[in-house]
């Protein structure tokens, strides 16, 4: 069993439908990223969670540390939106050791 | 401002061939450096992490290394790639409690 599970694997949606990706983690953990992957392949972080909540214009990302699980949500999506959403977890135990989910390809049609 | 640079972005190389991949960050220090490959269509597979100088934890024994030879810079080496080795290798940085995260733009390793 990974220590970090996404979900869904894969999922497409038309656009101005709003998006829940779910992240579930088995180790405590200092940090949780939302990443983002765009065809090209550069990765760049979207948020950094330790508690709480985080908005950033159209996305959400919430944690809910108790539980072991992060949410991502994107509102109004948009075909611009379209890439793998990956949820990362800095190990508390090892040095900040990441540990990645497999991702999530989200699809937005127009 | 924090940057970190890899290159080269695209290689191609022979079976047998050896390789030099490298990774150097700008604007902090005592940075933890990670190596992982990604397969095409599929997550992120951590090969090497390293959280000081001359300080390397191998996660998947194979014919890669890597080496830090300074503070902010990070080797991944080769000394005769295989076919299998082919992918997009990419280089990250956090801080260390792992707040701060960055990738590297990448390098698409093609072994023919």
């Amino acid at each position: 069993k990974n220590e970090v599970e996404q979900s869904p694997q894969n999922l497409t949606a038309q656009e101005g439908e709003f998006i829940t990706i779910n992240c579930s983690y088995s180790v405590g953990i200092s940090a949780l990223h939302w990443l983002q992957q765009h065809p090209g392949g550069g990765i760049v972080s979207l948020f950094m969670l330790s508690s709480g909540k985080k908005k950033h214009g159209r996305l959400i990302a919430t944690i809910n540390i108790q539980e072991k699980h992060s949410s991502l949500h994107i509102t109004a999506s948009h075909p611009r939106d379209s890439a793998v959403y990956i949820c990362a977890v800095a190990e508390e135990t090892s040095g900040s050791r990441l540990t990645f989910g497999e991702g999530t390809q989200l699809t937005v049609n127009p | 401002s924090q940057t970190i640079h890899q290159w080269p972005a695209t290689l191609v190389q022979p079976v047998g061939s050896p390789l030099s991949l490298e990774c150097t960050v700008e604007g902090t220090s005592n940075p933890n450096l990670y190596w992982y490959r990604q397969a095409a269509g599929r997550g992120l597979q951590l090969l090497f992490y390293s959280v000081g100088i001359g300080q390397i934890s191998s996660e998947v024994p194979q014919n890669l290394s890597a080496s830090r030879p300074q503070d902010r810079q990070f080797i991944l080496s080769s000394k005769k790639l295989l076919l299998s080795d082919s992918g997009f290798y990419l280089c990250a940085w956090t801080n260390t409690w792992g707040e701060k995260l960055f990738f590297g733009s990448g390098t698409q390793l093609s072994v023919l």
